[in-house]
């Protein structure tokens, strides 16, 4: 079974500082991929970043870092400089090419930046 | 913004009624997901429509069911409510079935069953 567990319900950081959002999953599946997602009190789901499970290097996208660990099975996001606007909840979520419109979601980590 | 809409944004209804959600997705997507959100957890995937075809489904009851329109829009209708119906229901739309294809998904509807 897909599973993604996210261990930190709640996160604080304070602005400019790095921060690491912890996410494991678990599948037997061989070819998978793994995101990222942004979701402000408004509701909808912001993209951040993508890695697919045979991405020979860890994705990057501005900001955003993922720390692709395979064989431990573990994709930490890492978020560096933090704005005040990064406050928000983070998910990580799995989908897998024999159903590529599922994703399977984790519960979430919120994280709040202090000025 | 993503370019995917939702309607209603906001929705109250009563427990044993019917309910119709909306989900307009981004110009040439042709696949469609549903999600279901409760408040403090994860979406919980619904239902998957492929050029008009449901083609992969989560563990709902048959009370959730859908419908994909020729141009790629879609509704979510739910019977007899139930108080756990409770939720953010959203939607996504990408431009094929593979896992390299973004999803893009949008702002959500806020169903409240009283």
């Amino acid at each position: 079974a897909q599973k993604i567990t996210q261990t930190q319900p709640g996160m604080f950081v304070q602005e400019k500082e790095a921060v690491t959002l912890d996410c494991t999953y678990d599948t037997s599946d061989p070819s998978y991929g793994l995101f990222w997602y942004k979701q402000p009190s408004s509701g909808e789901m912001i993209f951040l970043i993508y890695q697919g499970s045979y991405d020979q290097q860890n994705a990057t996208e501005g900001r955003y870092s993922l720390n692709f660990q395979k064989a431990r099975k573990s994709a930490n996001l890492v978020i560096s400089a933090s704005q005040l606007g990064d406050s928000a909840m983070y998910f990580c979520a799995m989908r897998y090419n024999t159903n590529a419109g599922k994703s399977t979601f984790g519960d979430g980590t919120t994280l709040t930046v202090k000025p | 913004e993503t370019g995917v809409t939702q309607s209603p944004t906001h929705l109250i209804k009563t427990r044993g009624q019917q309910v119709t959600l909306r989900c307009s997705s981004q110009s040439g997507h042709n696949t469609v997901s549903w999600y279901q959100q409760a408040l403090g957890q994860g979406p919980q995937f619904i239902f998957q429509y492929y050029r008009e075809e449901e083609n992969g489904r989560g563990n709902f009851p048959p009370r959730f069911s859908g419908l994909q329109f020729p141009n790629y829009s879609s509704e979510l209708n739910v019977n007899a409510l139930e108080l756990d119906d409770s939720a953010l229901y959203l939607c996504a739309s990408s431009l094929g079935q593979g896992i390299t294809y973004e999803q893009y998904f949008g702002p959500g509807t806020r169903l409240t069953v009283t």
